[in-house]
């Protein structure tokens, strides 16, 4: 099973700073299937990023993906009030999918 | 439009079965694949695994083998995840989420699942 690691836990900013989120794979990450969730108290998630660059329907150019193999990188450019939130990546590449730990992203 | 409705809240008692409904409307319901996660309190997401609707096969992540079952009703265009031997750290939400194998780009609204004697 692939653990992904996930850091910081908590990342404190102030709305139009920029965030980076990491998420670290145990072994390499088969295709760079690998996906970003954001999730709000009380809700489902939903899906920023997959395929570790490619933005998912709607969602705003402010959010990106990179990197590959095993380390791998959500940034968001300049925070927006609604975008405080847990982050979640997910490797799809294996038979077993896994989530990280997650980051919580917060108001300084 | 793209709809994921679960069934409603459950409350089990320790060693009990319970049976979550995922009604799939507003697509070709054997065209994605359905997942299904769960979120204890205050933790993080865990992958449960996976069903595919067109053919039925499925596959289970090792933590839950031997006591889940996913299965699929094409008629009603629903998935059903079955978890037995419930246990108090069974306590969660349980998520339905829709893949075409990219990441899952529509979840259910969860049902929450308490397991208390």
């Amino acid at each position: 099973e692939i653990v992904l690691t996930q850091s910081p836990g908590t990342l404190s900013l102030s709305p139009g700073e920029r965030a980076t989120l990491s998420c670290r794979a145990s072994q390499s990450v088969s295709s760079n299937y690998l996906a970003w969730y954001q999730q709000k108290p009380g809700q489902a998630p939903r899906l920023l990023i997959y395929g570790a660059s490619s933005r998912a329907t709607g969602i705003p150019d402010r959010f990106s993906g990179s990197g590959s193999g095993t380390d791998f990188t959500l940034t968001i450019s300049r925070l927006e009030p609604e975008d405080f939130a847990v982050y979640y990546c997910q490797q799809y590449g294996s038979s077993s999918l896994t989530f990280g730990g997650g980051t919580k992203v917060e108001i300084k | 439009q793209v709809q994921l409705v679960q069934s409603g809240a459950e409350v089990k008692k320790p060693g009990a079965s319970v049976k979550v409904s995922c009604k799939a409307s507003g697509y070709t319901f054997t065209s994605y694949y359905i997942h299904w996660v769960r979120q204890a309190p205050g933790q993080g997401l865990e992958w449960m695994g996976i069903i595919n609707p067109s053919g039925g096969s499925t596959t289970y992540a090792q933590k839950f083998q031997g006591r889940v079952t996913m299965t699929r009703d094409t008629s009603t265009s629903t998935v059903y995840m079955e978890l037995s031997s419930l246990r108090s750290e069974d306590t969660a939400v349980y998520y339905c989420a829709r893949s075409d194998g990219d990441g899952s780009d529509y979840w259910g609204q969860g049902t929450l699942v308490t397991v208390s004697s």
